[in-house]
């Protein structure tokens, strides 16, 4: 079946350099996308979102750029701080119930 | 904090005994869904409920499963003659009906089936 996935299990990333994160999408219909930070032994936390009409948007620290055409989903964090250390999932809702599909996630482990 | 509440965090049950989990979402939501997540995965859609009506149970969701939310406020969970396959991590979510809603998660109840 159609499912999100991501493409790197582990990323090391110095404090103070920026992180980035990529997903893969499967499902054309998809068109609305989160990124979540999930920490050890809590609940996923939004990020940021993006919808399908939109190739790049940015909140604080973070940035969303979605490319359609190859099906491609990556969050960028600038400046990586310790406290960002944390699973992230990228989840896509193929409609507009919300059934959100999730990959397997993607831990960032930051490195003094 | 999401908002959304769940108890208890944690869970440790016997094998064969029946569990029950409880989801408050946030308050103007009307759309609450549950998922499962086990060690090293991303959460697992198991069904989910507009108002009081449940529209949809994944595969996932046996025989032994079950969700109400009555009064299409809080929900429950129960899972009956649980299983050591029953371990993981329940997380409730909660969204606003309609296109490009956030979907807010709990802390989850970590379930332990020894």
């Amino acid at each position: 079946g159609e499912s999100v996935g991501l493409h790197l299990p582990t990323l090391s990333v110095q404090e103070g350099d920026n992180s980035i994160i990529n997903c893969a999408y499967s499902n054309s219909a998809s068109d609305y996308f989160i990124w979540y930070k999930q920490e050890s032994g809590k609940g996923p936390q939004f990020i940021i979102d993006i919808r399908s009409n939109m190739d790049k948007r940015q909140g604080q620290r973070v940035t969303v750029l979605l490319n359609k055409t190859v099906k491609h989903l990556s969050l960028q964090i600038a400046a990586t701080q310790p406290g960002d250390s944390a699973v992230y999932f990228c989840a896509d809702a193929p409609d507009s119930w919300g059934k959100f599909q999730f990959g397997a996630g993607t831990q960032v482990v930051v490195t003094p | 904090d999401t908002g959304v509440s769940q108890n208890p965090r944690h869970k440790i049950t016997k094998r064969g005994q029946n569990v029950t989990f409880r989801c408050d979402p946030i308050s103007e939501h009307n759309r609450l869904y549950w998922y499962r997540q086990t060690l090293g995965q991303g959460p697992e859609f198991l069904t989910y409920f507009q108002n009081e009506a449940q529209l949809e149970k994944s595969r996932l969701l046996s025989d032994r499963f079950s969700a109400e939310r009555p009064k299409g406020s809080f929900s429950t969970l129960e899972i009956q003659r649980t299983e050591q396959g029953d371990s993981a991590m329940y997380l409730c979510a909660s969204r606003r009906q309609g296109n490009n809603e956030k979907l807010f998660f709990g802390s989850g109840t970590q379930l332990s089936v020894l």
